[in-house]
This record gives structure tokens, C-alpha cells and sequence, in this order.
């Protein structure tokens, strides 16, 4: 079964710096996407970026980017120029292309300090 | 687009009770699914959906859980008899055919059983 690990539950970072949340996955199949979700206070699930894994060029969404290491499984998230509406919980998460199946990580609470 | 519609939003009952969240998915997506967030465990998959067909439901967690998708606009998840353990948000997100497609959350139902 595939799974997602984010070991950091929470990360800090002061307004205008730039941050990096983990995650890595385990995965047999070759054909998968994976996202980073954003989820603030008020609860609703915001898609932040998408990654296919076929693709070796990461992808970005202006201040997002990912680093996408296939080999070793890793999927990171930086933030640059942090702004304070980044607070919130970040989840990774992993599409299997063949079951169609999406299973999210436990989450990184990300606390932005004026 | 109205988004994915849940109801209720809040619910409050007491142990042994049967609960029944619903869920209206985006017109036109294929796919469903229903999620339960906790502190402990993060967003966990209970089961998904395509074209109302149930194909994964592993993550459901023991027989007082069911859910039904007995048309593409409509999906319910019951729990019969809930617990205090059960105490969590539920939300159900929607996606058009397609791992790599975006899924759509609703707001969640926040469940607390007494």
C-alpha cells in the first residue's frame, strides 16, 4: 500500500523567508501524481501544486515550487517570500494513476512569525 | 458551481445514536471520496468512489461505518452505533475522472459524539 511520511509536524519561519516542508512516499507503480495541500483555520482544503511523476522538471506556482527526487522518493515543498495568510496546515499527498486511490500525509502545521 | 455540498456541518450526538453525513459531489466527477481528520491520524481515507461504484473501502474502520452512492449526486457515510472515538471532521471531495485531476473538497462536517 502506498503511504505518505511528512516528519515534520510543525515548522516556523518569519515573514519574507523562504521554508521547506518534507515529504517522502512509497510507492511501487511508475505512474503517480502528487500534491501539496493547504488548509487554514477556517478548514476548507486549498490545492497548492501538482506534481506528475513522469515529469522530471519541477514544478512551481509562483512563490511554490517542489523538489521532486524520484529516486529517493521525496517530495518537498518551499515557500519563498513567506507571507503571513501561509500560516497553515500543509498535506502531502499521493495519486496512484492505477487505482485512482489519493491517501494524504499527517499534515505540517506551518506558523509564519511577523 | 456550488462546490462539493456537506450537511450538517456540525453535528452533536450521544453514544449508540446513528449518524448520517451527506454529500453532494460537483456535478460531472466521477469520483468521490470520504475522508476523516483527527489530530492523531490526519486526513485518513475511508473509501472512494467511481461513477458510484464503491472501489476501495479498506480504510473504512470496523462495520458500524457504510457508505452508500446511490446515484452520481448524491453519497452518504452513516455510522451505526457511533462512539466517542468517532469524534473527528468528515469531509467528502470530489474529482473529474483522472489521478492527476484536482480534488474538490466540501467544508467538512464536524462530528462529536458525546
Amino acid at each position: 500500500a502506498q503511504t505518505v511520511t511528512q516528519s515534520q509536524p510543525e515548522m516556523s519561519v518569519q515573514e519574507a523567508e523562504t521554508v521547506t516542508l518534507s515529504c517522502t512516499y512509497d510507492t511501487s507503480e511508475s505512474d503517480y501524481y502528487l500534491f501539496w495541500y493547504k488548509q487554514p483555520p477556517s478548514r476548507q482544503m486549498i490545492l497548492v501544486i501538482r506534481q506528475e511523476a513522469y515529469k522530471q522538471q519541477n514544478a512551481t506556482e509562483n512563490r511554490f515550487s517542489v523538489n521532486f527526487q524520484k529516486a529517493a522518493k521525496s517530495f518537498s515543498l518551499k515557500i519563498s517570500d513567506s507571507q503571513l495568510g501561509d500560516a497553515a496546515m500543509y498535506f502531502c499527498a499521493y495519486g496512484s494513476g492505477g487505482s485512482e486511490k489519493l491517501v494524504f500525509g499527517k499534515g505540517t502545521k506551518l506558523t509564519v512569525n511577523p | 458551481d456550488a462546490g462539493v455540498i456537506q450537511s450538517p456541518r456540525h453535528e452533536v450526538t450521544e453514544m449508540g445514536q446513528e449518524v448520517t453525513l451527506r454529500c453532494k459531489p460537483i456535478s460531472g466527477h466521477n469520483s468521490l471520496f470520504w475522508y476523516r481528520q483527527t489530530m492523531m491520524r490526519g486526513l485518513e481515507l475511508l473509501i472512494y468512489f467511481n461513477n458510484n461504484v464503491p472501489i476501495d473501502d479498506s480504510g473504512m474502520p470496523e462495520d458500524r461505518f457504510s457508505a452508500k452512492m446511490p446515484n452520481a449526486s448524491f453519497s452518504t457515510l452513516k455510522i451505526q452505533p457511533s462512539e466517542p472515538r468517532d469524534s473527528a471532521v468528515y469531509f467528502c471531495a470530489s474529482r473529474a475522472q483522472g489521478a492527476g485531476e484536482k480534488l474538490f473538497f466540501g467544508s467538512g462536517t464536524q462530528l462529536s459524539v458525546l
